[in-house]
């Protein structure tokens, strides 16, 4: 069985750019979460899916950030513009249902220089 | 506001050693509590859910109790391996909005 996909692996920026990041959960998995992961530190939850529907994203910070699961599949995470700050691991996660054990993806590594 | 600590950050022990990692959170009404490993540059693996009505669950060479009245969570990890040098991370799920919130995780070194 595939685990979760993400794209790309590392990303390297400069500020004020934009940026998106890609995942493709495991086949069949309902849930869909975006986390942060700053170093150091455990990963922190941006936006929850549920099918297509974003039901938690009040982690999100709306004025840079924007998500969307096209389809209850794949979904995409982007910032418009990149600051510094925002240099760390984005994670993609999946689950078959919300309470389910998650799944993790390799995640996305940004640089914002 | 859901707080979770792990004890110690950095643990160094050598192979063949029995060894115990800590979680505390300071909200006792979860729904369940992960522990998860990560190895350097790649993503998180799920290696025991608790719920919250049980107390331990047991996989291979790991055993994870759970005290929800006190906040304790522990991994047990017996016969350390070399391989089994990871970050550890524990999170707690409330339930009520199915988050995760996670610790900041132990590093743990097994050497030879």
């Amino acid at each position: 069985e595939a685990g979760v996909v993400q794209s790309p692996r590392y990303k390297i920026i400069e500020k004020k750019q934009p940026v998106a990041f890609w995942c493709n959960p495991i086949s069949g998995h309902n849930t869909l979460y975006w986390y942060l992961q700053n170093l150091g530190q455990g990963p922190e939850l941006l936006i929850r899916y549920e099918n297509e529907e974003a039901v938690d994203d009040s982690q999100l910070p709306k004025d840079r950030f924007s998500a969307e699961r096209l389809k209850g599949v794949d979904s995409t995470l982007k910032i418009q513009p990149a600051e510094l700050g925002d240099s760390a691991v984005y994670l993609c996660a999946s689950s078959p249902g919300a309470a389910d054990t998650q799944y993790f993806g390799p995640g996305t590594r940004l640089t914002v220089l | 506001k859901q707080e979770v600590t792990q004890i110690p950050a950095a643990l160094s022990v050598p192979e063949g050693e029995n060894l115990v990692l800590n979680c505390s959170f300071t909200d006792s009404a979860i729904y369940n509590l992960q522990w998860f490993r990560q190895d350097p540059g790649k993503g998180l693996t799920s290696l025991l859910l608790i719920q919250s009505s049980q107390r331990e669950q047991t996989s291979g060479r790991l055993n994870a109790s759970l005290d929800k009245s006190s906040g304790r969570s522990t991994l047990y990890i017996a016969a350390s391996q070399p391989g089994d040098s990871a970050t550890y991370l524990c999170a707690v799920d409330t339930g009520t909005a199915s988050k995760l919130t996670f610790g900041t995780g132990t590093r743990l070194q097994v050497t030879l």
